[in-house]
C-alpha cells in the first residue's frame, strides 16, 4: 500500500532557530504533495503544495519545501520558527489518477519556546 | 467566502446507536471528501464524492457510508457504532475546476464523535 513517512513525531525548537520537518512517500509514480498545518484548536489549513514545476515551493507565513524525486521526499523548511508556529504539521500526497485522496503521514508536533 | 461547515462540532453517542454528520463545502466546490483523525491511526481517508457520486473510497468497513446531494452537500453516516469509532470527523471541499490548483481540499473544523 502506498505511504507516507514523517520521521520527527515531535520537534522542539526555540525561537530563531531553523525547522526542517522530514516526508518520504512510497514510490508511486505521479504525486501531488501537500504540507497541512494544524494550530491549536484550528481546522487543517494548507501551507503549501507541489503539482510540477520548480522542486522548490514557498508556502504561506515564510515556509518552503523542496520536493526530491530521487529521494521520493518533501522536507518542510523555514529558517527562523517563531512561538506561533508550534502546531502539528502533516505531509499528504495524492497518488496519480487518486482523484483528491489525500495520505497523510503520522503528524510531525512542533513546539517552540519562546 | 464561508468555509467549510460541519454540523453538529460535537456528538455523544452510546454504542450500538448510529450517527449522521453533515458538511457544507465551500461555495461553488463540487467535491466532498471525508477523513477521520485519531490519536492512533492518525489522519485516514474515508470517501469522496463528486457529483452525488462515490469517487473513492478508503479502507473502512461498510458501517460508514456516505452520500452527496445536488447541491453538494455531504452527509456521512455510522452505523452500530463501536467505541473505536471515537474519533474527530473531518470534511474538506474542493474546486474540481480545470487545473490542478482547482483540487486542493479545504477542511472544516470538525465534527468530534464520542461513542460510550
Amino acid at each position: 500500500a502506498q505511504s507516507v513517512s514523517q520521521h520527527n513525531h515531535h520537534v522542539i525548537l526555540s525561537e530563531a532557530a531553523s525547522l526542517e520537518l522530514g516526508c518520504n512517500y512510497s514510490y508511486g509514480g505521479t504525486v501531488n504533495l501537500f504540507w497541512y498545518v494544524q494550530y491549536p484548536g484550528q481546522h487543517l489549513q494548507l501551507l503549501l503544495k507541489y503539482f510540477s514545476g520548480d522542486p522548490l515551493v514557498k508556502g504561506i507565513k515564510g515556509f518552503e519545501a523542496e520536493f526530491i524525486k530521487s529521494k521520493f521526499s518533501f522536507n518542510l523548511r523555514k529558517p527562523s520558527v517563531q512561538w506561533s508556529d508550534t502546531a502539528e504539521y502533516f505531509c499528504a500526497v495524492i497518488w496519480g489518477n487518486a482523484g483528491n485522496m489525500l495520505t497523510f503521514g503520522g503528524g510531525t508536533r512542533l513546539m517552540v519556546k519562546p | 467566502k464561508a468555509g467549510v461547515t460541519q454540523t453538529p462540532r460535537y456528538l455523544i453517542k452510546t454504542r450500538g446507536q448510529q450517527v449522521t454528520l453533515s458538511c457544507s463545502p465551500i461555495s461553488g466546490h463540487r467535491s466532498v471528501s471525508w477523513y477521520q483523525q485519531t490519536p492512533g491511526q492518525g489522519l485516514q481517508f474515508l470517501f469522496e464524492y463528486f457529483s452525488e457520486t462515490q469517487r473513492n473510497k478508503g479502507n473502512f468497513p461498510g458501517r460508514f457510508s456516505g452520500r452527496q446531494f445536488s447541491n453538494s452537500r455531504s452527509e456521512m453516516n455510522v452505523s452500530t457504532l463501536e467505541l473505536g469509532d471515537s474519533a474527530l470527523y473531518l470534511c474538506a471541499s474542493s474546486l474540481e475546476g480545470v487545473g490542478p490548483a482547482s483540487n486542493i481540499q479545504y477542511f472544516g473544523a470538525g465534527t468530534r464523535l464520542s461513542v460510550l
